[in-house]
């Protein structure tokens, strides 16, 4: 079965500086690969998705991630943060599960933006 | 597009009462799949419906069941409601559900007293 790991549970960043959230997941082949961004109350919004191709994905509101398969990992980054990016994010995978196939999420990563 | 639309945003109900939450996914999709998010558990899978059919299933007890009608719009019911049943129950719709990507609903926030 496919898991996810999001290793920073709360990341705090002062506005205008660079961000890179993390996300390691575990199965056997190239999964799909989403980042998601839920505001507080709010449902989740999809940022970004990989399925194949180019491993440098790029997303809405200025983000991009970077698929690396060495490292079964599909890291988050921004070049420079905003106030409004104050959220928690959710990296999630796609994959067949015993023949299900299904999207699992991680346990998000909760982002403060200082001014 | 609209997005996908969520009835009722919040409901407080009484342990013992039953619920049901409404789902209302993107025009032309026809698959809706319900999440249960808690601080405790995160976000946890209920089921998916694909053209009226239950296609998975999460690891949830009986009391929560769901349907989903020729319109694609589904329904959520939790019976015999407990306190740990209070949560946000957020709603997907996807074109071709499974493991791609799924568009999401406000949420209903269920608080159980």
């Amino acid at each position: 079965a496919q898991s996810v790991t999001q290793p920073d549970i709360h990341i705090t960043v002062s506005e205008g500086a660079s961000l890179e959230l993390r996300c390691n997941y575990s199965y056997g082949a190239t999964p799909y690969l989403f980042w998601y961004v839920q505001s507080p109350g709010q449902g989740l919004q999809l940022l970004l998705k990989y399925f194949s191709g180019d491993t440098l994905v790029q997303g809405i509101k200025g983000f991009e991630a970077e698929f690396k398969r060495s490292q079964s990992s599909f890291n988050l980054r921004k070049p420079s943060v905003h106030w409004s990016d104050a959220a928690e994010y959710f990296c999630a995978v796609g994959a067949k599960d015993f023949g299900n196939e299904k999207l699992t999420f991680g346990t998000g990563t909760r982002l403060t933006i200082i001014p | 597009k609209a997005g996908v639309t969520q009835t009722p945003r919040y409901l407080i109900k009484t342990r013992g009462q039953q619920v049901t939450l409404s789902c209302s996914p993107i025009s032309g999709h026809r698959s809706v799949s319900w999440y249960q998010q808690t601080p405790g558990q995160g976000l946890q899978f209920l089921f998916e419906y694909f053209s009226e059919t239950q296609r998975n299933k999460g690891n949830f007890p009986g009391r929560f069941s769901g349907r989903q009608f020729s319109n694609s719009r589904s329904e959520m019911n939790v019976s015999t409601l407990e306190l740990g049943d209070s949560a946000l129950y957020l709603c997907a719709s996807s074109s071709r559900g499974g493991h791609y990507e799924q568009y999401f609903g406000p949420g209903t926030r269920l608080t159980v007293t």
